[in-house]
């Protein structure tokens, strides 16, 4: 089971806005402000879209964004395209020289 | 661009010793800041934070693998070197290496392609 949780699927049709969750505590998500998010497509290493809760890494569309309330982090992708369909993890450094990650979430594009 | 690696047997007997590389190009582990992680992912799950190595010397392990794991640099062949010792089927996963990634940063910008390394007899 994974430290961070998040939902195992999301959808949307192109165009639309999806919004991903993740789940942490008062001891990770809810204290530090290093949260990332990464894109997976099958059969490939993941690649880093949003780093720092909000800072969007170079290259990376707008349509992408980060955010935080309390102990949740979100990813919003805007102006769902067909290229978007892929895993999307979270992770958030948790303390103590540990760093956590959720579980994935596979958006489907409609 | 500096490209990751990843190299070592695919297949590992229950018990026994995983061992890997990361071989480093168009790039330097020795080079100031730079820090470097272990990440895995079994079959169909999550992403899962193996450990990291600052300046090619401090380690961080996760808790939940602390004791089995150990990550090395070799400067002279400007590799990073995973162990995990004693596995067993549930570390049957994709294993990456990537940069930067160690505590509190979690944002890596390079990954090498990952590669699966199966336990069983």
């Amino acid at each position: 089971q994974s430290a961070l949780t998040q939902p195992p699927s999301a959808s949307g049709s192109p165009g639309q806005s999806v919004t991903i969750s993740c789940t942490g505590t008062s001891s990770d998500i809810g204290y530090y402000n290093y949260v990332s998010w990464y894109q997976q497509h099958p059969g490939k290493a993941p690649k880093l879209i949003v780093y720092e809760v909000t800072t969007r890494r170079a290259g990376v569309p707008a349509r992408f964004s980060g955010s935080k309330s309390g102990n949740t982090a979100s990813l919003t992708v805007s102006g769902l395209q067909a290229e978007d369909e892929a895993d999307y993890h979270c992770t958030s450094y948790a303390g103590d020289n540990n760093m956590v990650f959720g579980g994935g979430t596979k958006l489907t594009v409609l | 661009q500096m490209q990751l690696q990843e190299s070592g047997p695919r297949l590992v007997k229950p018990s026994e010793t995983l061992s890997l590389t990361c071989t480093v190009s168009d790039g330097s582990i020795s080079s100031s800041g730079h820090y470097w992680g272990w990440i895995r992912q079994p079959p169909g799950k999550g992403l899962e934070w193996i450990g990291s190595i600052f300046y090619s010397r401090t380690t961080f392990y996760s808790p939940s693998l602390k004791g089995r794991v150990t990550i090395s640099a070799d400067k002279s062949k400007n590799q990073i070197s995973l162990k995990v010792k004693s596995v067993t089927a549930a570390d049957t996963a994709v294993y990456y290496c990537a940069s930067p990634l160690g505590p509190p940063h979690g944002a890596a910008t390079t990954w090498g392609p990952g590669m699966l390394v199966t336990v069983s007899s």
